[in-house]
């Protein structure tokens, strides 16, 4: 099976920062990679799809890339909103796999 | 607007049984498969289920499989988990989580969440 490895485990940022999670996969999904964001008792929210596609109302300081192994989520100006958890999903086939979560905290 | 209400969610002894609930509303359910994903107490997301949006395929995780059963029905738009011989481990909250897109010959993102229900198992 596929392992996901997220890192960094959590992350502190200021507002204004930039930000980026490295998510790598055991070996080459394409672009079969979706990022959430997920706030303290709430639901996940998809961000992110296929690597890089900015889910609608998503706002654009949120950047995808990457292909086959290794991908990048980046959070430009970083505002108050954005401190969460935020997961990598690979679902080109099945299992889905998640990976382990990234908090971001205020420094 | 997607809507997914569940239900279901409550305290289970060991190797007892429970039954979850997602009734979808907001979309053509029958047009999307359904997923189930769990999040232990402090923990990250887990993949648990993902059942066709015909109901004739479905797909789950190791650490269930033989003991948890996915289903829908699509003419009442509600997705099921149905557990049992439940362990302490299972203890979550569960998701279910509706695919993004349409039709999806393959897997998709996770595009509408439900707001989660909680599993307790313990004597």
């Amino acid at each position: 099976d596929i392992q996901m490895t997220q890192s960094p485990s959590t992350l502190s940022a200021s507002v204004g920062d930039r930000v980026t999670i490295t998510c790598r996969a055991s070996q080459s999904i394409n672009r079969w990679l979706a990022w959430y964001q997920q706030k303290p008792g709430k639901a996940p929210e998809l961000l992110i799809y296929k690597a890089s596609t900015l889910e609608g109302g998503v706002p654009s300081r949120f950047s995808g890339s990457g292909s086959g192994t290794e991908f990048t989520l980046t959070i430009s100006n970083l505002q108050p909103d954005d401190f969460a958890t935020y997961y990598c999903h690979k679902y080109n086939n099945y299992p889905g796999l998640f990976g382990q979560g990234t908090k971001v905290e205020i420094k | 607007e997607v809507q997914l209400l569940q239900s279901g969610g409550a305290l289970a002894q060991p190797g007892g049984s429970l039954r979850l609930s997602c009734a979808a509303s907001g979309f053509t359910f029958s047009n999307y498969a359904m997923n189930w994903v769990r999040q232990s107490p402090g923990k990250g997301l887990e993949w648990v289920s993902t059942i066709a949006s015909r109901g004739d395929t479905t797909y789950y995780a190791d650490s269930v499989k033989g003991r948890f059963t996915i289903s829908r029905d699509n003419s009442n738009e509600t997705l099921y988990l149905q557990m049992s011989s439940l362990r302490p481990e299972d203890t979550a909250v569960y998701f279910c989580a509706k695919d993004r897109n349409e039709l999806a010959v393959a897997g998709t993102s996770l595009g509408s969440w439900g707001q989660g229900t909680l599993v307790t198992v313990s004597s």
